[in-house]
């Protein structure tokens, strides 16, 4: 069974930008949650979708937004790109509810100069 | 508000050695305490978790445990090995505000010497 697939793995932007970031959840699973992780503020919670519907949000800018398909692959965007910005976005799948067991993807490595 | 503690930030052990790791939550309603390894380059992985009306779960060298009333739950992992090297995160659900998120630990980063 694959697992949990996002893209791109590295990404460069310049501040001002947007960015979309992509994840495929393990093949079966309805929830898709995003995660921030940098050195500083570790692994923080942006978002949770199962069936096309945001469930929960965590405490970010409305600069930072998603969506989920109905094949359950999300995407998640964030405009208007700043320094702070840059950090591993992890993408993790699962069954049912949004917070257990969470199979984490490799993660989008996002670096904004 | 919704906090989770985690303690040492580093650790270092000899080869066959004991590693503990332990965490404290501020929302005594949580209900779900995983903990994930996370090797370079890599995503988190669960390795193990417990739900709070269980006081202790095992899975061969790991093993979990919860104190509800003091609010914290350690990790242990017996006859460690080099592979076990990795930066450890405990996580809390923070159910009393029905988020359905995790909030995590900052880490422990585990160096086993051979």
């Amino acid at each position: 069974k694959a697992g949990v697939t996002q893209t791109p793995r590295y990404l460069i932007k310049t501040r001002g930008q947007q960015v979309t970031l992509s994840c495929s959840p393990i093949s079966g699973h309805r929830s898709v949650s995003w995660y921030q992780q940098t050195p500083g503020q570790g692994l923080q919670f942006l978002f949770e979708y199962f069936s096309e519907t945001q469930r929960n949000k965590g405490n970010f800018p409305g600069r930072f937004s998603g969506r989920q398909f109905s094949n359950s692959r999300s995407e998640m965007n964030v405009s208007t790109l700043e320094l702070g910005d840059s950090a591993l976005y992890l993408c993790a799948s699962s069954l049912g509810q949004g917070y257990e067991k969470l199979f984490f993807g490799s993660g989008t490595q996002l670096s904004v100069l | 508000g919704e906090n989770v503690e985690q303690h040492p930030s580093t650790l270092s052990v000899q080869e066959g050695d004991s590693a503990v790791i332990k965490c404290t939550y501020s929302d005594s309603a949580s209900n779900y305490f995983p903990w994930y390894k996370q090797e370079l380059g890599k995503g988190p992985q669960l390795i193990i978790d417990i739900r709070s009306n269980v006081g202790e779960k095992k899975d061969q060298r790991i093993a979990v445990t919860l104190n509800k009333t003091a609010k914290h739950f350690s990790l242990h992992i017996t006859e460690t090995q080099p592979e076990d090297s990795a930066v450890y995160f405990c996580a809390a659900s923070p159910f009393s505000s029905n988020t359905g998120k995790l909030i995590f630990g900052q880490g422990t980063t585990l160096q086993v010497k051979p």
